[in-house]
């Protein structure tokens, strides 16, 4: 069975700090994939970041980084210097590879607000 | 492009009452996906359609049908509403599942209450 655990339900920090969002993940595939996504008080789902299962490969986009390790099952996304608009229910989310099959497995987010 | 379009934006039912909630997408995209999303429970898939004519249950897919008869257009059926649909409905649709192709792009969502 797949499971996507977000253990943090809501994080507060004043505008600059850096912050973490945790994410675990369960699956017995080999081949999988994990996202990102960003929901605004506006309530549309953002996409943020796809990484497949081969590609440990940390990334950085301007003030986001992400880090995968397979090791402990993990992909947390980090914020560098944040800012009072990054303030949004944050999700992860993991599908795995079965032929016809695109859904995605979602973790009960983490609620960040940047203070000012 | 639109992208993926939903209507209405909102919605009150009574119990016992039918509805359909719309989606459509611009982007020639074959697989495509309803979820519901409740406080404290993150997204749950309801159905999924992997084309034209083909759908498939999802991971909560009691009170709800749907069709696809064509590419564009997958609407969600609610049969006799019931005060636990109560929830944000968001529709997805992505181009494939091999690849990079399978990013989901999401719908703006349907607030649904049922009294």
């Amino acid at each position: 069975a797949q499971k996507v655990t977000q253990a943090q339900t809501e994080i507060s920090v004043v505008e600059k700090e850096d912050v973490t969002l945790d994410c675990v993940y369960e699956t017995r595939d080999t081949t999988y994939y994990l996202f990102w996504y960003k929901q605004p008080p506006s309530g549309e789902l953002v996409f943020l970041i796809r990484r497949n299962s081969f590609d440990e490969q940390n990334e950085i986009s301007g003030r986001y980084s992400w880090n995968f390790q397979k090791s402990t099952s993990s992909f947390n996304f980090t914020i560098t210097a944040s800012q009072v608009v990054d303030s949004a229910v944050y999700f992860c989310a993991l599908r795995i590879d079965q032929t016809g099959a695109n859904n995605l497995f979602f973790g009960t987010g983490t609620r960040l607000t940047v203070i000012p | 492009n639109a992208g993926v379009t939903q209507t209405p934006k909102f919605q009150v039912l009574k119990t016992g009452q039918s509805m359909t909630l719309q989606c459509a997408q611009d982007m020639n995209h074959e697989y495509m996906s309803w979820y519901r999303q409740d406080p404290g429970m993150g997204l749950r898939l309801i159905h999924y359609s992997v084309g034209a004519g083909i759908t498939d249950q999802g991971e909560v897919p009691n009170g709800y049908n749907v069709s696809r008869s064509t590419t564009e257009d997958f609407p969600l059926r609610l049969l006799s509403a019931a005060p636990s649909q109560t929830s944000v409905y968001f529709c997805a649709s992505t181009q494939g599942w091999a690849g990079g192709t399978d990013t989901q792009y999401f719908g703006p969502g349907t607030r649904l209450t049922v009294l």
